[in-house]
């Protein structure tokens, strides 16, 4: 089967910890996408990246780290920089032949803060 | 003011009956539009897209863009209880620097 998996499905963190959350697609997608998602608020674009070993920043990259080494795997690392990391993370993948190809998202990890 | 404005409801209608979900957005680079559903504690998956204006139909579903007044609608037809989730609106420039996403409207359709 094709998609998107994400490990794990929920996640305990203490406070100073980092965690590092799993992306794998095998859909032989180029872009892949981390956003957070919380309540009332959407969803909001961590990083992303369009190429191995490139990625950008996006609208709250604070506090988060990420890594492109393989096309199909973008794993996100919450640090204990990220002051208020509890939250339903999703990871997305989409292929770059044109502006018309969409994302397709992973089923989330959810991260608790303990 | 977001890019993407939804009502994040919840919107409670009966089985059967004719559910219109709206969205407003404000950036006018925007010229690709999309429609998510997502259950409860799932990732979203994609409904419907769409680029110019008018109307897009597939099966229940029809999005509408209305790019003059900067609207866009999704209607579900007949709706049933498995279509109870979270709809989420989105919108991508051209030139697809990013995906801008409503805050989603929460559905439940009652038996």
């Amino acid at each position: 089967d094709g998609g998107i998996t994400q490990s794990p499905k929920y996640l305990f963190r203490k406070e100073g910890q980092n965690v590092t959350l799993s992306c794998e697609q095998n859909l032989n997608h180029d872009a892949m996408y981390w956003y957070r998602q919380d309540p009332g608020q959407g969803l909001r674009l961590i990083y992303y990246s369009q190429i191995v070993n490139d990625f950008q920043k996006g609208d709250i990259a604070e506090g988060y780290s990420v890594s492109r080494e393989k096309k199909e795997s973008f794993p996100l690392t919450v640090t204990s920089a990220q002051k208020n990391p509890t939250a339903f993370y999703l990871c997305a993948s989409r292929h770059q032949g044109g502006p018309t190809d969409t994302q397709y998202f992973g089923p989330g990890t959810r991260l608790t803060v303990l | 003011q977001k890019e993407v404005e939804q009502d994040p409801g919840p919107l409670s209608v009966p089985e059967g009956a004719i559910v219109s979900l709206n969205c407003t957005y404000s950036n006018s680079a925007f010229q690709y539009f999309m429609w998510y559903r997502q259950y409860s504690r799932k990732g979203p998956e994609l409904l419907m897209y769409t680029y110019s204006s008018g109307n897009k139909e597939d099966g229940r579903f029809t999005a509408q863009v209305d790019k003059s007044s900067k609207y866009i609608s999704l209607f579900i037809r007949d709706s049933q209880p498995s279509d109870s989730a979270t709809y989420l609106c989105a919108s991508v420039s051209g030139g697809y620097q990013k995906v801008t996403f409503g805050t989603g409207t929460k559905l439940q359709v009652i038996p």
